[in-house]
């Protein structure tokens, strides 16, 4: 079984949309946890961590549910700019595990 | 701040070569860097842990002999891939952590190297 389990989309939605991610990990452990987004060809850059209280960055919103062993992502209000892949990662303080990622294509 | 910077940034080589990729924290002290490989359209595989001073720890299935990391200090790492054949073509991204900060678990990516062997 994978560590860190993802849709691999795509979810192709239109501007505007609201659209939601979520991961599944299996380790009870774990500790932190993070989305990453990764342009094509590029390093993935970190988007934000996630809280178990939940937290939020303009129009995302990350949650965690330790019970059910999930983090999600929400984007509210989709730009074009958002279109990429999004990762989600999971730590237990010695390695990272990266989901496949979620491909998101945000069309006008 | 949290800048990590990989050279070269692209590389091909010929089969049989070795090719050597370094990994910086430019702003940064890492005690621990992470290599990591990318086939296209696949996540992020840790091929390894750096630790500055210390062997490497690697994942199960990677040849430690093939590829060769050194981190000797605490901004560098370096990965070496010995006699490089074309499977071993990919995006190498490496990332470290910090010492210290508002979340000592972030991992902060270089740009990637992308090799190819021909």
């Amino acid at each position: 079984r994978k560590e860190v389990e993802q849709d691999p989309g795509p979810f192709n939605v239109p501007e505007g949309a609201t659209v939601a991610f979520n991961c599944t990990y299996s380790n009870s452990a774990s500790q932190s946890f993070f989305w990453y987004r990764q342009d094509c060809r590029k390093e993935p850059k970190l988007l934000m961590s996630v809280y178990s209280s939940g937290n939020e960055d303009g129009r995302f919103t990350a949650q965690l549910n330790r019970a059910s062993q999930y983090i999600s992502l929400l984007i509210r209000d989709s730009k074009l700019s958002d279109s990429a892949t999004y990762l989600c990662a999971v730590t237990d303080f010695n390695k990272f595990y990266f989901g496949s990622g979620t491909k998101l294509n945000v069309k006008p | 701040g949290a800048v990590v910077s990989q050279h070269p940034s692209w590389v091909i080589c010929k089969s049989g070569t070795s090719v050597k990729i370094e990994c910086r924290s430019l702003d940064f002290q890492a005690t621990t860097m992470f290599w990591y490989r990318q086939f296209p359209k696949q996540s992020l595989m840790l091929m390894a842990t750096s630790n500055e001073g210390s062997k490497a720890t690697y994942e199960q299935g990677v040849e430690k002999d093939k590829f060769l990391i050194n981190h000797a200090s605490l901004t560098l790492s370096t990965l070496t891939v010995t006699s490089a054949h074309p499977e071993d073509s990919s995006f190498y991204i490496c990332s470290a952590r910090q010492l210290a900060g508002e979340n000592p678990y972030e991992q902060y990516f270089g740009p990637g190297t992308r090799l190819t062997v021909t």
